[in-house]
């Protein structure tokens, strides 16, 4: 099974700073055969399923406000909270779908500072 | 509304089996594959298997391939997870999730969400 590792656990932001998470793969998640990147981010806020904000590491799902972004190939990818707002506060899981089974990371919870 | 809805909370014991449901509403059934995973309390999401509401054809996490079961109604537009002996270690909220992406495409993220239905395993 692939590994999804993240870090850190948890942090606290101030409004309007950067926010950054990090998933660390066991193994590439760049596919040969199309050139992509076989990973998402979503968001989970107490109380509610999760909801998809990045798919193929970096291609932000439609309505997802554009201060989150998605970067990073191979084994190491990172997502980014440009200024941080108060509705962001919630936790952060990635997910690989290179191969089943599909894994998540174990979840970054984001704060207020 | 494009939507998945899911039935209601259960208690079981331990031992037993429970049968979760998940009705779509508001797209094609058919077209996009239906995932299920779960999370318990306090804890990350775990993956136990896909469907596709197509063919019925079916694809489990290996953790669970001996007591799960998915399954859908086309004509309910509804899919189904049926977990089987049942432990303490099966307490936890159940999300049925969408494939976003439809037919044999590659990509398996999921675009919508059920509400979760939350098991509890308890003697």
């Amino acid at each position: 099974d692939i590994v999804m590792t993240q870090s850190p656990d948890s942090l606290a932001v101030s409004l309007g700073e950067r926010a950054t998470i990090n998933c660390k793969s066991s193994q590439s998640l760049l596919s040969s055969s199309n050139a992509k990147t076989f990973l998402a981010w979503y968001q989970q806020k107490p109380g509610q399923p999760p909801k998809l904000l990045i798919y193929w590491a970096s291609t932000r799902e439609s309505g997802v406000p554009d201060r989150f972004s998605g970067s990073g190939s191979g084994t190491d990818f990172t997502l980014t909270i440009s200024r941080l707002q108060a509705e962001d506060v919630a936790v952060y899981y990635c997910q690989q779908y290179y191969r089943t089974p599909l894994t998540f990371g174990g979840g970054t919870k984001v704060e207020i500072k | 509304q494009v939507q998945l809805v899911q039935s209601g909370a259960e208690v079981k014991k331990p031992g037993a089996s429970v049968k979760v449901s998940c009705e779509a509403s508001g797209y094609t059934f058919v077209t996009y594959d239906i995932n299920w995973v779960r999370q318990a309390a306090g804890q990350g999401l775990e993956w136990m298997g896909w469907m596709n509401p197509n063919s019925g054809n079916v694809g489990y996490a290996e953790k669970f391939e001996a007591r799960v079961i998915m399954t859908r109604d086309t004509s309910m537009n509804t899919a189904y997870l049926e977990l089987s002996s049942l432990t303490s270690e099966d307490t936890a909220i159940y999300y049925c999730a969408r494939r976003a992406v439809p037919g044999r495409r590659p990509g398996n993220w999921f675009d919508l969400w059920g509400q979760g239905t939350l098991v509890t395993v308890s003697s």
